[in-house]
């Protein structure tokens, strides 16, 4: 079974500054995906970042990139030049390649103050 | 291209009573998941249906239940409701049979139970 914990259930950011949310995660899988959701307020989760456990590299999506330190279990979101549109819930996950769910940690609510 | 489509969007029921909550995953799509929603337990996977057969089922107890149709349209079911199944049900689809973890999200079916 994985398990995914986010130790942060609030943040905050000032419009253009970066934030960093964490996560941690444990799994006895040895392929895995680990994903960070956002869901802002009252509209659908969208996938912001993927990042494929056998991949060295981390990955970035514009503004958006983790920092995936596998051995420590732990993969964080980093947010640059934060803009008003990035307030909302942020949720770390996790899937085994070979099953087909996704296991959640609790959440981060962001706040970007202008 | 229409994107994931949850109905109802709201409604309310009695402890006793049963529901149907219908999600229309994006065209083309052949995975539906499920997930409950609560701010006690966060996301917590329900089921997951690929090509009309239930491939994967969460922790839930047995008055939980879904379908999918050959449409790929899937259905859930909760019997007997008590006050702890309020919560924000969330459909998810995705192309893919391999999980890759790209699910796109409806903006879910909340459910309050008096």
């Amino acid at each position: 079974a994985q398990t995914v914990t986010q130790s942060q259930p609030e943040m905050s950011v000032q419009e253009a500054e970066t934030v960093t949310l964490s996560c941690t995660y444990d799994t006895s899988e040895s392929d895995y995906y680990l994903f960070w959701y956002k869901q802002p307020p009252s509209r659908q989760m969208i996938l912001v970042i993927r990042q494929e456990a056998y991949k060295q590299q981390n990955a970035t999506e514009n503004r958006f990139s983790v920092n995936f330190q596998k051995a420590a279990k732990s993969f964080s979101l980093k947010i640059s030049d934060s803009q008003l549109g990035d307030a909302a819930m942020y949720f770390c996950a996790s899937s085994e390649t070979s099953g087909s769910r996704l296991t959640f940690g609790e959440g981060t609510q962001l706040t970007v103050n202008p | 291209k229409a994107g994931v489509t949850q109905t109802p969007r709201y409604l309310i029921k009695t402890r006793g009573q049963q529901v149907t909550l219908s999600c229309s995953p994006i065209s083309g799509h052949r995975s539906v998941s499920w997930y409950q929603q609560t701010p006690g337990q966060g996301l917590q996977f329900l089921f997951e249906y690929f090509s009309e057969t239930q491939r994967n089922k969460g922790n839930f107890p047995g008055r939980f239940s879904g379908r999918q149709f050959s449409n790929s349209r899937s259905e859930m079911n909760v019997s007997t409701l008590e006050l702890g199944d309020s919560a924000l049900y969330l459909c998810a689809s995705s192309f893919r049979q391999i999980n890759t973890g790209e699910l796109f999200f409806g903006e879910g079916s909340r459910l309050t139970v008096l």
